[in-house]
C-alpha cells in the first residue's frame, strides 16, 4: 500500500519555465490537498480538491492552478515559475472533511528551486 | 483573525527529560485539533486528533491533551529517536481552509 506518491522529488526550474507536480493516492479519498512548506512559515495550502473534477482556492493559490481529473490523481501546475516558488510542496489526502475523516495523510514532497 | 501558535520553536532535551510542548489557538469555533510528527526531508505523520476540552490521547511516551484554548503535547522519558518537528493543526468550523497549521516545534532529545 503505497499511500500518497509524490513525483517528482525534485526538480530545478528557471525563472519562467512550467511544470506540473504530480499526487497520487490508493486509499480511495475524496479529499486531496496542496501545500507549500517554507522556512519559519509552516505549511500553508494552496489548493484543494473535495472530489473528483472540483478544486477550491485555499491560502496561497496566486500563480498555481490545479486538476482532479480523477479521483486518485491531483496535479499541482506552475504555468510561470517565479523564485518566489522555490519551496517544499506536500501533497495530502483525505475521506472527508469531518471528525476522524478528516486525518489528513502526506506524501514525502517535492523539492523545487526556481533559479 | 484566527490564529494557531506552537511553543517553543525548538527545544532540546536530554534523553530521558519529559518536557511539554504547547499549541495555542486563537479561533472562533473549533472542530478538532490535531498533531502531526515531521521527519526531516519526509512528509508529516499523523498522531493524535482531539474534539473536545479534557480529552486526552497516548501513544507510547507522548500524550496529548485539550483545554478551550491550547493543547499539550507532552514527552516522558524521551530518547533520540523521538526527535523530530511536532506540528499543530486546527479544524475550524467557519471558513473554507481545511486545517490551519502552526509552525511547529523542533525537538531534539541528545543521547
Amino acid at each position: 500500500n503505497a499511500g500518497v506518491t509524490q513525483t517528482p522529488k525534485f526538480r530545478v526550474l528557471k525563472t519562467g519555465q512550467s511544470m506540473t507536480l504530480l499526487c497520487a493516492q490508493d486509499m480511495n479519498h475524496e479529499y486531496m490537498y496542496w501545500y507549500r512548506q517554507d522556512p519559519g512559515m509552516g505549511l500553508r495550502l494552496i489548493h484543494y480538491s473535495v472530489g473528483e473534477g472540483t478544486t477550491a482556492k485555499g491560502e496561497v493559490p496566486d500563480g498555481y492552478n490545479v486538476s482532479r481529473l480523477k479521483k486518485q490523481n491531483f496535479l499541482l501546475g506552475l504555468e510561470s515559475a517565479a523564485p518566489s516558488q522555490t519551496s517544499v510542496y506536500f501533497c495530502a489526502s483525505s475521506f472527508s472533511r469531518e471528525g476522524a475523516k478528516n486525518i489528513q495523510y502526506f506524501g514525502a514532497g517535492t523539492r523545487l528551486s526556481v533559479l | 483573525e484566527d490564529q494557531v501558535t506552537q511553543s517553543p520553536e525548538a527545544l532540546r532535551l536530554q534523553e530521558g527529560e519529559s518536557s511539554s510542548l504547547n499549541c495555542s489557538y486563537t479561533v472562533s469555533g473549533l472542530r478538532g485539533l490535531f498533531w502531526y510528527r515531521q521527519d526531516p526531508g519526509k512528509g508529516p505523520e499523523f498522531l493524535f486528533t482531539l474534539y473536545s476540552a479534557g480529552e486526552e490521547k497516548e501513544k507510547e511516551r507522548l500524550k496529548a491533551t485539550l483545554t478551550k484554548k491550547e493543547s499539550f503535547l507532552h514527552i516522558t522519558a524521551p530518547k533520540p529517536e523521538d526527535s523530530a518537528t511536532y506540528l499543530c493543526a486546527v479544524r475550524l468550523i467557519s471558513g473554507n481552509t481545511p486545517l490551519v497549521f502552526g509552525k511547529g516545534t523542533r525537538l531534539s532529545v541528545i543521547a
